[in-house]
């Protein structure tokens, strides 16, 4: 079972460059989130779906963009990336809306913006 | 405002000795409480969860974690530690309702938690 699949594993940008991380569920689940995860901060929310066509924003939304075509695909853009915006990132997706359902995760996208 | 917390950044415990990985939380309503645990390079996943019912929990790999009402609490328990259960752990709850129609999750900071052979 692939689960989410996230990707580039690693990726080191120039400030001001944009990139696309990829995320990609194959379990035909409804809901999928991006999180950032920085040390002491724990996981943030930057984005999150529930459905294709839905998205909404998190608590740290600003200089993300998301969008959601497809049931199975959640990419998360970065539009000019900034230092603070290097950290370790986190796809998840639950098979619905409901909030007793967890999350299935990703292994992470880690960033370096220099 | 819903919100976890987990106040200690380590816990260090013998193996075979008993471990206890503290959260505690501040929701409206009924809570929704998750575990989670991260191993080095590996994205987060679920050891158990406590909804409604008993309130002891059980979970993946012998974990099980027990619900307090009054104190807000939902530690996260083993009888017996491996020297394997070491990685860093999450506390999670359901935080508000969105205009979407869903909740957001909340995380706490994490624990590390170390099991010294």
């Amino acid at each position: 079972n692939a689960g989410v699949t996230q990707t580039p594993k690693f990726q080191v940008l120039k400030t001001g460059q944009s990139m696309t991380l990829q995320c990609a569920q194959d379990m035909n689940h409804e809901y999928m989130s991006w999180y950032r995860q920085d040390p002491g901060m724990g996981l943030r929310l930057i984005h999150y779906s529930v459905g294709a066509g839905i998205t909404d924003q998190g608590e740290v939304p600003n200089g993300y963009n998301v969008s959601r075509s497809t049931t199975e695909d959640f990419p998360l853009r970065l539009l000019s990336a900034a230092p603070s915006q290097t950290s370790v990132y986190f796809c998840a997706s639950s098979y619905s809306r409901d909030s007793n359902q967890p999350q299935h995760f990703g292994d992470g996208t880690r960033l370096s913006i220099l | 405002a819903q919100s976890v917390a987990q106040p200690e950044d380590q816990v260090n415990v013998a193996e075979g000795n008993p471990l206890t990985v503290k959260c505690t939380y501040s929701v409206s309503g009924n809570p929704y409480l998750f575990w989670y645990v991260q191993y080095p390079n590996r994205g987060l996943q679920f050891l158990l969860k406590y909804i409604t019912g008993d309130n002891l929990v059980k979970g993946s790999y012998g974990f099980e974690a027990e619900f307090n009402k009054s104190q807000t609490s939902f530690h996260l328990k083993k009888p017996s530690a491996l020297v394997s259960d070491s990685a860093l752990y999450f506390c999670a709850v359901r935080g508000l309702f969105t205009t979407s129609g869903t909740y957001k999750y909340i995380f706490g900071t994490g624990t590390r938690l170390k099991v010294l052979a």
